[in-house]
């Protein structure tokens, strides 16, 4: 059974501080990595996508891929309130392209 | 078009009713996939096509469920006498590769 780990949070943080959310995976044969973002009552909303090890930038989010740790992580600089929903962090297990998901960790940003 | 749609929004049936639900992915994408999201934040993998073909049915309840991507119709989830554990919200992705991009969904409750 593949799994994908978030801690469920809530996270709390204070606007413009940087907000951490990490996803640990069980499956050694997973090649893509995505985060969604999700607010309440919407669907999921993909905001980065990752394939190598290291870290990805886009804007004010930055992935960051650890393959031998099985770990995937993604970085929010600059909180806004806005900001505020379910993190999402799926896998792609290969050549079948199903995302497992992980239960999505809660972050709210404190004006 | 731009945007994967989903109809209908919403879709309520009483138990042991039937249930049909709707896809467009997005114009140009090849690959579809189902999800259903159960307990506000568990994503369940059902069925994915390649064109108007099933490329993995790993996650469909088969002796309900069945689904369907014919060429110039929207791609359809079906459900044969809907339980009340079916309650819950389906999403349809579409993908050209990788990254997958979601509907809005339909939320459907068994009765």
């Amino acid at each position: 059974q593949k799994e994908v780990e978030q801690n469920s949070g809530p996270l709390s943080v204070p606007e413009g501080a940087i907000a951490s959310l990490n996803c640990t995976y069980s499956d050694r044969g997973s090649q893509s990595f995505f985060w969604y973002r999700q607010y309440s009552g919407k669907s999921p909303e993909l905001i980065m996508f990752i394939y190598s090890n290291g870290d990805k930038e886009d804007g004010r989010f930055t992935a960051q891929l650890n393959k031998a740790s099985q770990y995937v992580s993604l970085l929010i600089r600059d909180s806004q309130p806005s900001d505020s929903a379910t993190y999402l962090c799926a896998v792609d297990g290969g050549s079948n392209y199903k995302l497992t998901f992980g239960k999505g960790t809660l972050l709210t940003v404190n004006p | 078009g731009e945007e994967v749609a989903q109809t209908p929004k919403h879709l309520v049936r009483g138990e042991g009713q039937k249930a049909k639900l709707y896809c467009a992915p997005i114009k140009g994408h090849s690959y579809v996939f189902w999800y259903q999201q159960v307990l506000k934040n568990e994503f369940k993998f059902l069925i994915s096509f390649q064109n108007e073909n099933v490329f993995d049915e790993t996650g469909m309840p088969k002796e309900r469920f069945s689904a369907k991507c014919l060429p110039n119709s929207p791609c359809s989830l079906e459900i044969q006498a809907t339980k009340l554990e079916d309650s819950a919200v389906y999403f349809c992705a579409s993908s050209l590769v990788g990254e997958q991009y979601f509907g809005p969904g339909t939320r459907l409750t068994v009765t």
